[in-house]
């Protein structure tokens, strides 16, 4: 069956940088776009943007731009999301998610990233 | 980007009843619309696709309407495993965009 893999907790500093993984399983890795979205605590979710794990090609929300890095490695079925000059208000559960014709039908577990001094 | 909204922002309702949660964008995304439920601590678990479609799994008192910009989700008759948050997104473009979330809780 189709899994999606996080890795876990990250406590940060403010400015440092974080670097979350998702390994994908069951399905074949480059036939679907991986998408990450965030959820500070309380609140609604927020997309970042996208993956294609076949070209490598990205696409990140504006809001990221120039601080969001995201990379795959197909060798092991992983993608990555790397966020820099991180603050407080990046603290939030990361997710990634599937997306097959246009639906996000499978998504990760959440990596919970907490910037704090 | 296509802003999506959803009403109401919170809904108390009981057992048994029926529950209508709407999400307008801001233009036409002709029916590519998605339905999300998330329980806390949980991630959100997909039940509508294409604005009407069930996916794979998801109890048939689940229900989705509209094109366009108007959207509507229905459940028939609420179960106590359905108070959750529910969002919807819009896949009609990139950047992806989801609604502000409704709040479905036990009265």
């Amino acid at each position: 069956q189709v899994q999606l893999v996080q890795s876990g907790t990250e406590v940060k500093k403010p400015g440092a940088s974080v670097k979350v993984s998702c390994k994908a399983s069951g399905h074949t890795f480059s036939d679907c776009y991986l998408h990450w979205v965030r959820q500070a605590p309380g609140q609604g979710l927020e997309w970042m943007g996208w993956i294609n794990p076949n070209s490598g090609g990205t696409n990140y929300a504006q809001k990221f731009q120039g601080r969001v890095t995201m990379a795959r490695d197909t060798s092991i079925s992983t993608v990555y999301m790397e966020l820099s000059s991180l603050t407080s208000d990046d603290t939030a559960v990361y997710y990634c998610a599937r997306e097959s014709q246009l639906r996000s039908d499978y998504w990760g577990q959440g990596t919970l990233v907490t910037v704090s001094s | 980007d296509i802003q999506m909204t959803q009403s109401p922002s919170s809904l108390s309702a009981s057992v048994g009843d029926r529950v209508t949660i709407t999400c307008r964008a801001s233009q036409s995304i002709s029916r590519y619309l998605n339905w999300y439920q998330q329980k806390p601590g949980k991630a959100p678990n997909l039940l509508i696709y294409a604005a009407s479609s069930l996916q794979s799994g998801v109890p048939s008192r689940f229900s989705g309407s509209g094109s366009g910009t108007d959207f509507t989700l229905t459940i028939s008759s609420l179960q106590p495993e359905d108070f959750a948050t529910y969002y919807c997104q819009q896949s009609y473009i990139t950047p992806r965009t989801f609604g502000q979330g409704t709040r479905l809780e036990i009265k």
